[in-house]
């Protein structure tokens, strides 16, 4: 299996652009996370999902982050218009729930400015 | 709110060197995991641990879970520079949501 796959690796956008995020999760995992990294707040979770419907959305900043899952294969994650305090490394995760571990993608570093 | 913290929060080591870190809350915990991040990547599961007191050993890591579920610790014997990264513990009280320690940055020198 290739892992959790995410698109692009690196993202430099100029503030107030729409920036979309792209995840294939690993095949047969029920579960999808999106987290955000930084030195300041460390990993945050934004939002889950159980069998592509979002679950928690309670740790989406405010009404410009937006995600969706689709299908079982794919989820993207939207910032519209991006600000400089959204930049950050944004991961990917899959997993097929219970005890067992979260299989994190590479991550996409976006730098707005 | 659960609070996982890590201590310490940097260290640089020599080659062959022991060491110890700590994962503390105040909440108890259903399972806890430690993973470990390089840099420019995810962090990848190294265990996880559900029972109190439990001990799991993974070649010179060792990970144990306390004895009343709210805290853990990694130790390494005989550091080594491929042992460099965030080791990160990420506890959950059941649902399907792990809260990530702040993190431990580790250096191992050659």
């Amino acid at each position: 299996d290739a892992g959790v796959i995410q698109s692009p690796r690196h993202e430099v956008t100029e503030m107030g652009q729409e920036v979309t995020l792209r995840c294939k999760p690993i095949s047969g995992h029920n579960s999808l996370f999106w987290y955000r990294q930084t030195m300041m707040r460390g990993l945050e979770l934004l939002i889950y999902f159980n069998n592509n419907v979002p679950i928690d959305d309670s740790g989406m900043p405010e009404d410009r982050f937006s995600a969706k899952m689709p299908n079982a294969s794919f989820s993207t994650l939207k910032i519209q218009p991006s600000e400089p305090r959204d930049s950050a490394v944004y991961f990917c995760a899959s997993s097929p729930g219970g005890a067992y571990g979260y299989t994190f993608g590479s991550g996409t570093r976006l730098t707005v400015v | 709110t659960q609070l996982l913290e890590q201590s310490p929060q940097f260290l640089s080591i020599q080659e062959g060197e022991n060491l110890t870190v700590y994962c503390n809350s105040s909440s108890v915990f259903s399972s806890l995991q430690w993973y470990r991040q390089e840099p420019g990547e995810g962090p990848v599961l190294l265990v996880t641990v559900v029972t109190g007191g439990e001990v799991k050993k993974l070649k010179r890591l060792t990970f144990q879970f306390g004895d009343a579920r709210k805290d853990s610790s990694l130790h390494i014997t005989a550091a080594q520079p491929g042992d460099t990264g965030l080791y990160l513990c990420a506890g959950t009280s059941g649902t399907y949501k792990y809260i990530f320690g702040t993190g431990t940055r580790l250096k191992v020198l050659a």
